[in-house]
């Protein structure tokens, strides 16, 4: 099945600090989609991102569907940005369309 | 007004007994998933439901049952439950179109099952 490799898998940030997670796939995708997980445990959906570059106030997502990697851009961060951010992707192939296989996580950690 | 909604939040129960878990969605989506988390927050898909169809089954094992009463519901029972299926449970729904997810998975709040 498709692999769903997350760099990097801590990052300690002091709040107002800008960071980019990566998150790197082995096989063409028809689907890709960035979540947040909150100390709490709730999964929040960030991006729905197949392909192109979206922004969501502090928040872009870029995905380079042709090189197999797409960027999560975190700017001015702030403690309630703490928690664990997922990519996850649909595969174009293999039985894989009506499922999200998703990578090990990025634990973002922002100090006040 | 939760879009995708679990419960119990969370179950605390002896080895050997059997659980359920319910999930319903008011999304209008026709595509539901359970999803396990482990320890290590690693979230692997356990169950794929299209229209009340099985769709994906992820190599789980016979005691776990999900059965889908219609679209907007999907429910998971757990025999003879075991310590290893101490874990966070997750639901989500999205819109498929022919054989592919479409757009958004919305999760819902997670049961977390502890199997003493």
């Amino acid at each position: 099945g498709i692999q769903v490799e997350q760099s990097p898998p801590d990052l300690i940030l002091q709040e107002g600090a800008n960071s980019t997670l990566r998150c790197n796939f082995s096989d063409s995708v028809n689907n890709l989609q960035w979540f947040h997980q909150n100390p709490w445990g709730q999964l929040i959906n960030l991006f729905y991102i197949p392909s192109g570059t979206k922004q969501n106030g502090r928040l872009s997502a870029t995905t380079v569907a042709t090189e197999r990697y797409s960027l999560l851009y975190i700017s001015s961060s702030q403690t309630t940005d703490s928690g664990v951010y997922f990519c996850a992707v649909g595969a174009n192939s293999g039985g894989s369309n009506y499922k999200l296989t998703f990578g090990k996580g990025t634990l973002l950690t922002v100090n006040p | 007004d939760t879009a995708v909604s679990q419960t119990p939040k969370y179950l605390v129960t002896q080895m050997g007994n059997d659980k359920s878990i319910k999930c319903e969605q008011n999304l209008g989506h026709d595509t539901m998933y359970w999803y396990k988390q482990d320890s290590k927050k690693f979230l692997k898909i356990m169950f794929s439901y299209n229209n009340k169809e099985l769709i994906i089954n992820e190599t789980v094992p016979n005691r776990f049952s999900p059965k889908s009463p219609d679209k907007a519901h999907l429910n998971l029972h757990i025999n003879s439950l075991e310590l290893g299926d101490s874990a966070v449970y997750f639901c989500a729904s999205s819109q498929a179109e022919g054989t592919a997810i479409q757009e958004t998975q919305y999760f819902g709040p997670g049961t977390r099952l502890l199997v003493l």
